[in-house]
């Protein structure tokens, strides 16, 4: 099974902040690599596919890159509402999916 | 718009089964590849099985494989976790999700539509 390392693993910075938060895979997964957010009592929401594709209505401060084992996740500046818990997940070319251990993002 | 809906909250003993379902509306159920996800405060978030297009199969995750049954009745756009010899560490919030092949394309393996998730709680 390959597993996912997400880090850090919770962070605190300010509206406007550039916010960064990476994970790694432990082999190489292409850019089979997604990112959601999830909101505090609320279902997980697709943010990012295939690394740096960004789902339809997302903001555009919402970016991804990287490939093979090491992605990373970028909020340009940070906003009130981007109050979430962020994970990456990760899929191979046969049906089998897993997740990061999550960030949970504050506002300082 | 594609919507799903699950079903109520359960609260069942060790050792007992329970059977979560999935109503999906906007979109017919035989276009549609649901998978199960489940999320714990231990463990997080742990994708369960689902349907795969690639071959019309349903496919578990190891650790399910032998404890959790999913089914489809296509007649009513519902899908089904049904999961026995429940444990008090299955306590969780099931969630099911759609693959994102209309906006992905087929082969990528992201959830794009979630229920609002159904809370399990397994205890004596």
């Amino acid at each position: 099974d390959i597993q996912m390392t997400q880090s850090p693993s919770s962070l605190s910075a300010s509206v406007g902040d550039r916010v960064t938060i990476t994970c790694q895979a432990s082999r190489d997964i292409d850019n089979f690599l997604n990112w959601y957010q999830q909101k505090a009592g609320k279902a997980p929401k697709l943010l990012i596919y295939d690394a740096s594709n960004l789902a339809v209505g997302v903001p555009s401060r919402f970016s991804g890159s990287g490939s093979g084992t090491d992605f990373t996740f970028t909020i340009s500046s940070l906003q009130p509402e981007d109050i979430a818990t962020y994970y990456c997940q990760q899929y191979d070319t046969v049906l089998a999916l897993s997740f990061g251990g999550g960030t949970k993002v504050e506002i300082k | 718009q594609v919507h799903l809906l699950q079903s109520g909250p359960e609260v069942t003993k060790p050792g007992a089964s329970v059977k979560v379902s999935c109503k999906i509306s906007g979109h017919s159920l035989s276009e549609t590849a649901i998978q199960w996800v489940r999320q714990t405060p231990a463990k997080g978030l742990e994708w369960m099985g689902g349907f795969d297009p690639e071959d019309d199969n349903i496919v578990y995750a190891q650790k399910f494989q032998g404890s959790v049954t999913m089914t489809q009745d296509t007649t009513t756009d519902t899908a089904y976790m049904e999961m026995k010899s429940l444990r008090p560490e299955d306590t969780a919030v099931y969630y099911c999700a759609k693959l994102a092949v209309e906006e992905a394309g087929p082969g990528v393996d992201a959830l794009d539509i979630w229920g609002q998730g159904t809370m399990v709680t397994v205890s004596s």
